[in-house]
């Protein structure tokens, strides 16, 4: 199975910070990774698809890039609203494999 | 607006069998023009998200190895459900169970809408 190797684990930054979290996978996926934003209680939700394409409805402050093995999602300006825990998902191959989770407080 | 609802029992005996079922609304389970993965997480309380595993709406399955071979995942395409299958439970299948479609967009296919989830406890 392909590893997904995600950090921070966790971090704290203040109102209108720039945060990037790296997801580095084991091996070549191309571009078939997603992020997820999830919320104490609540499902996972779709952030960015194919590495770095907005899913409808997202802020524009939420971008991804990265390609191959290196894969990086940035909040350009953080707010309140975005506390929570960050997952990257890759489904290149089969088992699909989520990173470990960055947790992020806001200060 | 495409919604995906978890039913199923929140106490599960271990050795015993789980059942889920999620059902789909707001949008079709099977479309030919389009590739659907209706697809099953769980979310272990320590341990952050595990893929489970999925079925095409053509019925073809991909599972994840970790479960061996105690998962089964079907669709019922009139009912608009799709259902899990969890054989030999014990306390570490012990999650909340999420069902999520997957939407394929050239070659990713991601998880676009999601259930609520559902806990499963495994305790005598």
């Amino acid at each position: 199975a392909i590893q997904m190797t995600q950090f921070p684990s966790s971090l704290s930054a203040s109102v209108g910070d720039r945060v990037t979290i790296t997801c580095r996978a084991s091996q070549d996926i191309r571009i078939d990774l997603g992020w997820y934003q999830q919320k104490p209680g609540k499902a996972p939700k779709l952030l960015i698809f194919a590495a770095s394409s907005l899913q409808g409805g997202v802020p524009s402050r939420f971008s991804g890039s990265g390609s191959g093995t290196d894969f990086t999602l940035t909040i350009s300006s953080l707010q309140p609203e975005d506390s929570a825990v960050y997952y990257c998902l890759q489904d290149h191959s089969y088992p699909c494999t989520f990173g470990q989770g960055t947790k992020l407080e806001i200060k | 607006q495409v919604h995906l609802q978890e039913s199923g029992p929140g106490l599960v005996k271990p050795s015993e069998t789980l059942s889920l079922t999620c059902s789909v609304s707001g949008g079709s389970i099977s479309d030919s023009t389009r590739d659907y993965y209706w697809t099953w997480i769980r979310h272990h309380p320590e341990k952050g998200l595990e893929w489970i595993g999925h079925v095409h709406h053509r019925g073809i399955t991909n599972y994840n190895p970790s479960l061996k071979s105690r998962v089964t995942i079907s669709v019922d395409t009139p009912r608009r459900q799709f259902s899990l299958r969890l054989t030999s439970l014990t306390a570490a299948d012990t999650a909340v169970y999420y069902c999520a479609r997957g939407y394929c967009v050239t070659t990713d296919c991601p998880l676009d809408f999601w259930g609520q989830g559902t806990l499963v406890t495994v305790s005598s």
